[in-house]
């Protein structure tokens, strides 16, 4: 059964700094998901990734996709509190399948 | 264009009874899927319809059903509701198979 699994579950960053939030899965799929989830709300689409080599950007955030190695990563650059939210990587296996979460909090 | 919509946003049941979530999927879009959030389980994939046939379901006890109809709307039942079922209840619409899903506000079921 395909797993996706998350890192870090957590993320406590200041503002300004970098960090890259790791999804790793454990079949072969050439499609992959980034959302944004607000407390209390529903999933908010940031990136479709089809291809392996993929990048995408947007804003401060920059996402990439890498399927020979089964990795996703979710760049953020210079974060702001804006930014503070949970994230979810999905891998498409005829079904979304989600990663745990990271919770991304970013304090002044 | 409108929105994937899902009615109620909110609702409170007791454990025994039943409950039915209905999705409006963006239009022109054939594809629902239902998933379900809990804090201990994450988000979950309960099942798919496609032109009113279940094509994918995910591992859900039979009290999860659902069905689609033929404007494409979609309906989720959860039967003999559990204190384990509360959860917020996301659907997504897309065009079809393999295409991207756009998720609806979802229904927050609490269970007493």
């Amino acid at each position: 059964e395909l797993k996706v699994e998350q890192n870090p579950l957590f993320l406590s960053m200041q503002e300004g700094k970098n960090y890259t939030i790791y999804c790793n899965y454990s079949t072969t799929s050439d499609r992959l998901y980034w959302y944004r989830q607000d407390p209390g709300k529903s999933l908010e689409s940031l990136f479709v990734l089809l291809s392996n080599g993929a990048v995408k950007q947007e804003g401060r955030l920059m996402a990439s996709l890498d399927t020979k190695a089964r990795l996703s990563t979710l760049h953020i650059t210079a974060a702001v509190h804006d930014l503070s939210a949970t994230y979810f990587c999905a891998v498409d296996s005829d079904k979304l399948i989600f990663g745990t979460g990271t919770r991304l909090q970013v304090f002044p | 264009k409108a929105g994937v919509t899902q009615t109620p946003r909110y609702l409170i049941k007791t454990r025994g009874q039943q409950v039915t979530l209905s999705c409006s999927p963006i239009s022109g879009h054939r594809s629902v899927s239902w998933y379900q959030q809990t804090p201990g389980q994450g988000l979950q994939f309960l099942f798919e319809y496609f032109s009113e046939t279940q094509r994918n379901k995910g591992n859900f006890p039979g009290r999860f059903s659902g069905r689609q109809f033929s404007n494409s709307r979609s309906e989720m039942n959860v039967s003999t509701l559990e204190l384990g079922d509360s959860a917020l209840y996301l659907c997504a619409s897309s065009l079809g198979t393999g295409a991207e899903q756009f998720f609806g506000p979802g229904t927050r079921l609490t269970v007493l």
